[in-house]
C-alpha cells in the first residue's frame, strides 16, 4: 500500500521569502504521479503542481517548483516570493499511473501542512 | 480540466433525517467520481469511489448503508447521508478525474454538513 507523509504540520514564512514544504512517500510502484494541492480558507482544493515519476526534470509552475528525488521517495514543494494569497493548507498526493483492474486512480493524500504567509 | 459543481455549500439538518449532496461534472462526462470527508485542519479521507452505472466502491470502515452513493449519469453523483447524527457533521468534498489522468483531479467546492 502507498503512504504519503508530510512531517511539517505548520509553517510560516515572511512575504516575499522562500519556503519549502516536505513530502515523502512509500510505494513499490515505478510509474505514478505526484501532486501538490492547495486548500485556502475557502476550502476549495486547487492543483498547484504535478510531477510524472518517469520524468527526471523537476516540474515548475511560475513561483512553485518541486524537488523530486525518486530514489529517496521525496517530493518537496518550493514556493518563491511568497504572497499573502499563498496562505493555505498544502497537501501532497500520490496516484498510480495506470488505470488497471483494481486501480481506480484514487489519490492518496498526506496529512497536510498549514502555511501562513506573514506580511 | 473538468469543471465541478457541488451543492449545497452548507446544510443544517436535524438528527435522524437524511441529507443529499450533489456533485456535477459540468463539462466532462465523468465515469468515476470520488467522495471525501474532511475534519477541520485534517487531511481528506476517501470515503468511496463512485462509478457510473454500477455500485460504488467504499473504503474500509465506511458504512455503506449510512453513506449512499448514486452515480446514475455521466455528469451527476450524489451522496446521501442517511439517519444523520451529530458525529456525521463534517466537510464533504467530491472530485472528478480529468480526461487525461496525468492532469489529476478537479474538486467540488465542498459541503459543510451540520447535524443538530
Amino acid at each position: 500500500a502507498q503512504t504519503v507523509t508530510q512531517s511539517q504540520p505548520e509553517m510560516s514564512v515572511q512575504e516575499a521569502e522562500t519556503v519549502t514544504l516536505s513530502c515523502t512517500y512509500d510505494t513499490s510502484e515505478s510509474n505514478y504521479y505526484l501532486f501538490w494541492y492547495k486548500q485556502p480558507p475557502s476550502r476549495q482544493m486547487i492543483l498547484v503542481i504535478r510531477q510524472e515519476a518517469y520524468k527526471q526534470q523537476n516540474a515548475t509552475e511560475n513561483r512553485f517548483s518541486v524537488n523530486f528525488q525518486k530514489a529517496a521517495k521525496s517530493f518537496s514543494l518550493k514556493i518563491s516570493d511568497s504572497q499573502l494569497g499563498d496562505t493555505a493548507m498544502y497537501f501532497c498526493a500520490f496516484m498510480k499511473r495506470f488505470l488497471l483492474s483494481g486501480n481506480t486512480g484514487k489519490l492518496i493524500f498526506g496529512q497536510g501542512t498549514t502555511l501562513q504567509v506573514k506580511p | 480540466g473538468a469543471v465541478v459543481s457541488q451543492h449545497p455549500s452548507w446544510v443544517i439538518c436535524k438528527s435522524g433525517t437524511s441529507v443529499k449532496i450533489e456533485c456535477r461534472s459540468l463539462d466532462f462526462q465523468a465515469t468515476t467520481m470520488f467522495w471525501y470527508r474532511q475534519f477541520p485542519k485534517q487531511s481528506l479521507m476517501l470515503m468511496a469511489t463512485s462509478n457510473e452505472g454500477s455500485k460504488a466502491t467504499y473504503e474500509q470502515g465506511v458504512e455503506k448503508d449510512k453513506f449512499l452513493i448514486n452515480h446514475a449519469s455521466l455528469t451527476l453523483s450524489t451522496l446521501t447521508v442517511t439517519s444523520a447524527h451529530p458525529e456525521d457533521s463534517s466537510f464533504y468534498i467530491c472530485s472528478v478525474r480529468g480526461q487525461l489522468i496525468m492532469y489529476g483531479y478537479t474538486f467540488g467546492s465542498g459541503t459543510r454538513l451540520t447535524v443538530v
